[in-house]
């Protein structure tokens, strides 16, 4: 099965700065890009924000944007805001099983 | 855009079994399928399984296999999940999530919160 590594576990920053959250794949995702990154609030179900590696789901501001292929990922957040202060989690999404990372998150310093 | 809203939390005792339901509104059920993810409480996201609408196609996770079972109820837009021989490690919130084969999981439950103690 593929292997998700996601660095840091642990992100403090302040509102108004940028996040850049990594994903480091195992062997290399579906077709370079089945990767998406999800965001989970407490109590929460986990939110699609971006797929095919660098494709805003519906609805999601252009301030989460996502990059890489192959096996190295970034999920990067220009101007974090109040409510961006969560766990994110990256997704691979092409080969069965499918597998999520541990989980980054991201706290208010 | 559609909804997908699951059973409530249950309670059980090491060995049983137990059946979560999600029940799918808003879009045309038999054009996606549903997974199964867990998450034990602060910890990460555990993927199950997947079962297509038409239930020909389904597949789980290799730790999952012999124990769980998937199926469906088109008359209800539901989709079931059964977990048998339950142990405390099966502690977790169980989600449904609906996406193809080869998509993304853009479209959750509310999550069902199992407890298994003796």
């Amino acid at each position: 099965e593929i292997v998700l590594t996601q660095s840091p576990g642990t992100l403090s920053l302040s509102p108004g700065e940028r996040a850049t959250l990594s994903c480091r794949a195992s062997q290399s995702v579906s077709s370079g890009t089945y990767l998406a990154w999800y965001q989970q609030r407490p109590g929460q179900a986990p939110r699609l924000l971006i797929y095919g590696a660098s494709r805003r789901a519906t609805g999601i501001p252009d301030r989460f944007g996502g990059s890489g292929s192959g096996t190295d990922f970034t999920l990067t957040i220009s101007r974090l805001e109040p409510e961006d202060f969560a766990v994110y989690y990256c997704h691979q999404y092409g080969d069965s099983p499918y597998t999520f990372g541990q989980g980054t998150k991201v706290e208010i310093k | 855009q559609g909804q997908l809203v699951q059973s409530g939390a249950e309670v059980k005792k090491p060995g049983a079994s137990v059946r979560v339901s999600c029940k799918a509104s808003g879009y045309t059920f038999s054009s996606h399928y549903l997974h199964w993810v867990r998450q034990v409480p602060g910890q990460g996201l555990e993927w199950i399984g997947i079962l297509s609408p038409s239930a020909d196609f389904a597949r789980s996770a290799q730790k999952f296999q012999g124990r769980v079972t998937m199926t469906r109820d088109t008359s209800t837009s539901t989709v079931y999940m059964e977990l048998s021989s339950l142990t405390s490690d099966d502690t977790a919130i169980y989600f449904c999530a609906r996406g193809n084969w080869g998509f993304p999981l853009g479209l959750w439950g509310q999550g069902t919160l199992l407890s298994v103690s003796s």
